[in-house]
């Protein structure tokens, strides 16, 4: 069945660091892919989304590429900020609106 | 874009009693879907509940233990019934945002982080 795969927490950096949290998925159509962030204490909230191959999301500062070849939508930030400590997730859906199948989330922590 | 708040928050409970849970959208929204992230772990769907039938379930989740209802097409609740410590989660909801057919993005509602002792 479908599925993603993300790379395992905590992943720990300094400020002003270069963040790639890896993503991949397994699919047996072709599904829009998403992040979604939980900031401590808080709900999910989307943080970019990816529609078909080689469509870039981007918001805050955060990319990430629709790779088809690759299976994958790494979600990468050239200087992460400690006000980006949270964890992220790596989602499918096969619908926009539809049931989204999530990665186990990867925890980030920034250090001043 | 929708809002969608849940209440309550949070609560604690004893085993074997249940707990409702409520979600309300802003917008009316065709399907509404109910998640649970158990502590440390990503978020699993438990049911899509579309307003007018039945909701859906995934594999591993039940009516009779997670009844959910959909009364009209800004509102749903879920309740966990006769509940173990293993129930003890956080319970989301999400809706798309956009109106009615939406197919646009899911947004979550804030949670509600159920203990149970």
């Amino acid at each position: 069945g479908d599925s993603v795969t993300q790379m395992e927490g905590p992943v720990t950096l300094s400020e002003e660091a270069f963040l790639t949290i890896n993503c991949t998925y397994t699919a047996t159509g072709y599904p829009s892919l998403f992040w979604y962030v939980q900031y401590p204490g808080e709900g999910l909230q989307l943080l970019l989304k990816a529609t078909k191959a080689d469509d870039k999301g981007s918001n805050k500062g955060f990319e990430a590429t629709y790779r088809k070849e690759t299976t994958s939508f790494h979600l990468e930030k050239g200087s992460v900020q400690v006000s980006d400590s949270a964890v992220y997730f790596c989602a499918l859906s096969y619908n926009q609106g539809g049931k989204l199948i999530f990665g186990q989330g990867t925890e980030l922590s920034v250090k001043p | 874009s929708a809002v969608i708040s849940q209440k309550p928050s949070r609560d604690i409970c004893q085993r074997g009693t249940s707990l409702t849970i409520q979600c309300q959208v802003d917008s009316q929204v065709t399907m509404m879907f109910w998640y649970r992230q158990q502590p440390g772990q990503s978020l699993t769907l438990i049911a899509t509940a579309n307003q007018g039938s039945e909701a859906t379930y995934e594999s591993g989740f039940v009516i009779d233990k997670f009844p959910i209802s959909r009364p009209n097409l800004t509102f749903s609740t879920l309740t966990v019934s006769n509940m173990s410590p293993e129930d003890s989660s956080i319970y989301l909801c999400s809706a798309p945002r956009g109106g009615t057919y939406s197919t646009d993005t899911q947004y979550f509602g804030p949670g509600t982080r159920l203990t149970v002792l």
